[in-house]
């Protein structure tokens, strides 16, 4: 059974940094490309990023373009986001995602807040 | 602005059947690209209802089903139920490592 545990998350200053991670289990890790998604308080799903699974590529929506990095540690089974700058609209709950193959998966997120 | 379109609410009495549209464009859903459906309940994550257009997971009831054609998608729930009540998403993607989801339909049951 595939199984994503997210960790990491917390309460911020804006400009502030923050790093999650997620831990994955019940599949070949590094043979899937991987996502985070957000969803702010009241809102929709949002994207935020993804990566292949031998980490060469990543891609990002333009709201976190040049702030959020993501990377992971195949040896580990682990996924990182790593946010800088944050800003008050980047509030909202994490979730990491297997959104490649047949097997898609969520975990039940971790809470960002973003507050002074 | 959600890359898909999704009607933000539908309703329906218990017993009907109600649809749910994902429309997108040629640069997603009508590249070929698989749709997904989720249910998400209240303070919950987000569950699998079909993936890769048209299959139900082990243990979805076969009250739901998806369908896709050129552009657009539905997921279809037959047998409405209060339990029913949730908000749905589609997603597919727009390219390698580009994910693109509905806003979300609120869906009430009468």
């Amino acid at each position: 059974e595939v199984q994503l545990l997210e960790s990491g998350g917390g309460l911020v200053q804006p400009g502030g940094s923050l790093r999650l991670s997620c831990a994955a289990s019940g599949f070949i890790f590094s043979t899937y490309d991987m996502t985070w998604v957000r969803q702010a308080p009241g809102k929709g799903l949002e994207w935020v990023s993804s990566i292949s699974g031998s980490a060469g590529s990543t891609n990002y929506a333009d709201s976190v373009k040049g702030r959020f990095t993501m990377s992971r540690d195949n040896s580990k089974n682990t996924l990182y986001l790593q946010m800088n700058s944050l800003r008050a609209e980047d509030a909202a709950l994490y979730y990491c995602a297997k959104l490649d193959g047949s097997a898609l998966a969520w975990g039940q997120g971790t809470l960002v807040t973003v507050s002074s | 602005q959600s890359v898909l379109a999704q009607p933000p609410s539908v309703s329906g009495a218990p017993g009907q059947r109600v649809t749910i549209s994902c429309a997108g464009s040629s640069s997603n859903i009508g590249t070929g690209y698989d749709v997904h459906w989720y249910q998400q309940l209240p303070r919950t994550a987000p569950k699998l209802l079909i993936y890769a257009n048209t299959i139900r997971p082990s243990g979805v009831p076969d009250r739901f089903s998806g369908s896709k054609s050129g552009t657009s998608a539905s997921l279809a729930i037959t047998g409405l139920q209060a339990e029913d009540e949730a908000d749905y998403y589609c997603q597919s993607y727009d390219g390698s490592l580009s994910v693109v989801f509905g806003g979300g339909t609120k869906l009430t049951v009468l």
